[in-house]
């Protein structure tokens, strides 16, 4: 079984300051791990994945992830914030199933100017 | 490419109707998987349709029900609705030829109102 623990359900950064959201998974298997992004009223936009490759992940918008499987952890960074990153990010992990997503319980996001 | 569309985007139903959505995935892609998202549950896996077969479940009342086309195009329905069931829908879709490491690309959703 698979889960995810965001931890935050609301983070404040000033424009220009560093993005951090914090995502821990639980996987049975090696897990397959993602960030998706979701704006008002639209569906998720994947940022990024993870699937055992490098551990170092860079996705769009500036956006990158480490996978750290001694911490379970696959935190979401981005060195500077901007006003249009403002939004609600998930992180989920994909189990052996494939095509079978659990989420976290997303973090909101807010840039301050 | 034009990416998944989903209709119809806005629905509102009574206690008890039934509902019909649907989801276009993109061209190519086989796989059509169901989400539902509400505020206190977050988002919950509904079921995953692959080559018109139903190859994954998540944990929901047999109200839901889903079925895939020959061209890959899937519907899904909830029967005898409650208000619990007023969410916004997603569906997503992936190339997927081999089961894992495929990205799922999501449409924008269908927001069922219950009333």
């Amino acid at each position: 079984a698979q889960s995810v623990t965001q931890l935050g359900s609301h983070v404040s950064v000033s424009e220009g300051a560093l993005v951090l959201l914090r995502c821990n998974y639980s996987s049975s298997v090696p897990p397959y791990l993602f960030w998706y992004v979701q704006y008002p009223n639209q569906g998720l936009q994947l940022l990024l994945k993870y699937t055992s490759a490098a551990t170092l992940v860079k996705g769009i918008n500036g956006f990158e992830a480490e996978f750290k499987k001694s911490e379970t952890s696959f935190h979401l960074t981005k060195p500077s914030a901007h006003m249009s990153d403002a939004a609600e990010y998930f992180c989920a992990v994909e189990g052996n199933a494939g095509n079978m997503l659990t989420f976290g319980g997303g973090t909101r996001l807010m840039v301050k100017p | 490419k034009a990416g998944v569309t989903q209709t119809p985007r806005y629905l509102i139903k009574t206690r008890g109707q039934q509902v019909t959505l649907s989801c276009s995935p993109i061209s190519g892609h086989r796989s059509v998987s169901w989400y539902q998202q509400t505020p206190g549950q977050g988002l919950q896996f509904l079921f995953e349709y692959f080559s018109e077969t139903q190859r994954n479940k998540g944990n929901f009342p047999g109200r839901f029900s889903g079925r895939q086309f020959s061209n890959s195009r899937s519907e899904m329905n909830v029967s005898t609705l409650e208000l619990g069931d007023s969410a916004l829908y997603l569906c997503a879709s992936s190339l997927d030829t081999s089961g894992r490491n495929y990205e799922q690309y999501f449409g924008p959703g269908t927001r069922l109102t219950v009333t």
